[in-house]
């Protein structure tokens, strides 16, 4: 099945450090949201962005959508043990829709 | 607003067996969604219902897995008979906007096939 790439695939960083992850297409987006899961937790909606070039913030976190659409990213400004989890992406194109990215898993160590 | 339910939240089965999970989604919610979630991956959709007809089951394996959702409310998912490959968590999903919408998502369903 198709798949949809984030870099890194795993990330461990000092309690206060920023973090980012990527999410790659090779086609262009319809619109890309963005998830949650805490370990053994469900997927929370973080975000949703849909224009070119659209930036997005929520306290902390920093979401950013390509001015090609066809790339995201999420970035964590001075990360805090309760930003630990995995975070998806999940976008949706003509060719493909709720097709969940492959994550990328955060730990934040205090 | 009362979240998505789902239960059972825990099952062990052996394989060749049946097993059916139950989900209800958010009120008011025209969408619904099965999605399978192997360990260390991410959700991988099953099948898109919205109201009680079937908007994608492309990846559904219709020779084991069958859903419904009568009267566009609740739903059941159900395997038969189960392969080992089937352990995973069985996430349900719902929105009010289709392709749109975020998707809340209900505590899930962890299959063990032994």
């Amino acid at each position: 099945g198709q798949q949809v790439m984030q870099i890194p695939q795993y990330q461990h960083v000092q309690e206060g450090e920023d973090f980012t992850t990527y999410c790659n297409s090779s086609t262009t987006l319809s619109n890309i949201q963005w998830y949650k899961q805490r370990p053994g937790g469900h997927p929370v909606f973080l975000i949703q962005l849909v224009k070119s070039g659209e930036v997005k913030k929520q306290k902390r976190l920093t979401f950013q959508f390509g001015e090609a659409k066809k790339n995201s990213s999420l970035h964590i400004t001075a990360t805090q043990t309760t930003d630990v989890g995995t975070y998806f992406c999940a976008p949706t194109s003509g060719t493909y829709k709720y097709i969940f990215g492959t994550g990328t898993r955060l730990k934040v160590l205090a | 607003e009362a979240g998505v339910a789902q239960s059972p939240r825990y099952k062990i089965i052996e394989k060749r067996q049946s097993v059916a999970f139950w989900c209800n989604p958010i009120s008011g919610h025209a969408t619904l969604y099965w999605y399978q979630q192997i360990l260390g991956q991410g959700p991988k959709l099953l099948i898109q219902f919205q109201n009680n007809g079937v908007v994608d089951d492309s990846q559904l394996p219709k020779d084991r897995f069958s859903a419904e959702r009568l009267k566009g409310v609740d739903s059941t998912l159900k395997i038969q008979p189960a392969k080992l490959e089937d352990s995973a968590v069985y996430l349900c999903a719902s929105s009010s906007l289709g392709v749109a919408g975020e998707q809340y998502f209900g505590p899930g369903t962890r299959l063990t096939v032994t």
